[in-house]
């Protein structure tokens, strides 16, 4: 029973370039959260996902920041014309149900912006 | 503005000790409040889950306390492991929405 899938686990990417992250979620698991951790900093909430929707973005910058979790395949979060800020850990977490569930996290990717 | 504060930011002990990790917080309305552990460069590993109306939750050497009505926790770790050294995070969710509110975390080091 394999965990939360995330590639890559590390992603460098010049300025100006597009990253884009991969998170496989548990089987049977059909919620997907997106997750950023600065260093020295707690995880921030980006985004929540259901199959085909977007539920909760609040968490998302307005601009250059994105994220899908397409009927068939994994969830994407795509990061356009990265900026030096933007060099972080990402991690996806998955669950059952919202709230009171159980949220399951991946490895995590670790983006560095040269 | 819903916030987690931790303390200590970090602790070191010696194997075989007991610590106990402190969490805060000011989400209003809760909904639950978990421990997690995060080894470095890793994701998070959940310890335990509580509802407001749960005192206290036992994870094996884990034991978490929640009072309510002060707004907060504890996370006690009985006969450290060096296993044990990793960050512990206090994580809040509200009632008003799904998502999770993040602690920075306790580093811990279990020194032999």
């Amino acid at each position: 029973n394999a965990g939360v899938m995330q590639n890559p686990r590390h992603l460098v990417r010049r300025r100006g370039q597009e990253a884009r992250l991969r998170c496989s979620p548990m089987k049977g698991h059909s919620h997907v959260y997106w997750y950023r951790q600065l260093p020295e900093e707690g995880l921030k909430f980006m985004v929540y996902l259901q199959k085909e929707n977007i539920i909760d973005e609040s968490g998302m910058p307005k601009e250059r920041f994105s994220a899908e979790f397409p009927k068939e395949g994994p969830s994407i979060l795509r990061i356009q014309q990265v900026v030096r800020g933007d060099s972080a850990a990402y991690f996806c977490a998955s669950s059952e149900g919202v709230s009171s569930y159980e949220q399951y996290f991946g490895p995590g990717t670790r983006l560095t912006v040269t | 503005k819903n916030q987690v504060e931790q303390s200590p930011q970090s602790l070191i002990i010696l194997e075989g000790k007991n610590c106990t990790l402190q969490c805060n917080y000011t989400v209003s309305p809760f909904s639950n409040l978990r421990w997690y552990k995060q080894d470095t460069g890793r994701g998070p590993v959940s310890l335990t889950i509580m509802t407001f109306s749960e005192n206290t939750k036992s994870n094996g050497r884990y034991t978490a306390t929640l009072d309510a009505d002060t707004k907060q926790s504890s996370l006690h770790i009985t006969a450290s492991q060096l296993s044990d050294s990793a960050s512990y995070i206090c994580v809040v969710t509200s009632q008003a929405g799904t998502a999770l509110i993040f602690g920075k975390g306790t580093t811990l080091s279990v020194s032999s």
